[in-house]
């Protein structure tokens, strides 16, 4: 099985800064790597797909980068609508899926 | 209106049987992948299965094989996440999501699974 970390586990980070969420597999993927965000009582929603491509109606402050085994997530201007766990996914050729463990987000 | 919608919140005891829904509209409900997604409370999003309405293939997770069923009805639109036995640690908030490529755009509002004696 491939097997996802992320890291921070959470951060606390002000209005306006820029946030860095990274997310290693345990094996290359090439890209093929999505990133969600999920408020609290809320769904998941799909932010970026394949590594890098921001999902259609997604604030263009979000993006997402990588590729093989290193990704990475990020949010240039926090706002506070943004506090929200952000989830990386990892899938496979066989669609067989696994996600991160999640990075909580806050306003410090 | 491109949705999922989910049954309603459900409380059983340890051994019963349960089978939920998840109800596709607005799409070709036959033409994106089904996924079910366990989140247990407080913790983090675990991926279950996935099943393609179409012709019913279907994959599972290693960690879920053999401990549920995905099926689907594609004359209804609707998609199923079934256990035969419960356990108090299934009591969880399982969401199904939509995917026409593997990126899960779609999603229900989920359904609480409650399991107490």
């Amino acid at each position: 099985d491939i097997q996802m970390t992320q890291s921070p586990s959470s951060l606390s980070a002000s209005v306006g800064d820029r946030v860095t969420i990274t997310c290693q597999a345990s094996q290359d993927i090439s890209n093929y790597l999505n990133w969600y965000q999920q408020k609290p009582g809320k769904a998941p929603k799909l932010l970026i797909y394949d590594a890098s491509n921001l999902e259609t109606g997604v604030p263009s402050r979000f993006s997402g980068s990588g590729s093989g085994t290193d990704f990475t997530f990020t949010i240039s201007s926090l706002q506070p609508e943004d506090i929200a766990t952000y989830y990386c996914q990892q899938y496979d050729n066989l669609r067989l899926f696994t996600f991160g463990p999640g990075t909580k987000v806050d306003i410090k | 209106e491109v949705q999922l919608v989910q049954s309603g919140a459900e409380v059983k005891k340890p051994g019963e049987s349960l089978k939920i829904s998840c109800k596709g509209s607005g799409y070709s409900f036959t033409s994106y992948w089904i996924g079910w997604v366990r989140q247990m409370p407080g913790k983090g999003l675990e991926w279950m299965g996935i099943i393609y309405p179409g012709d019913s293939d279907t994959r599972y997770s290693p960690s879920f094989q053999g401990q549920v069923t995905i099926s689907a009805d594609k004359s209804i639109s609707t998609a199923y996440l079934q256990w035969s036995s419960l356990k108090a640690s299934d009591t969880a908030m399982y969401y199904c999501a939509a995917t026409a490529t593997a990126s899960f755009d779609i999603w229900g509002q989920g359904t609480m699974v409650t399991v107490s004696s």
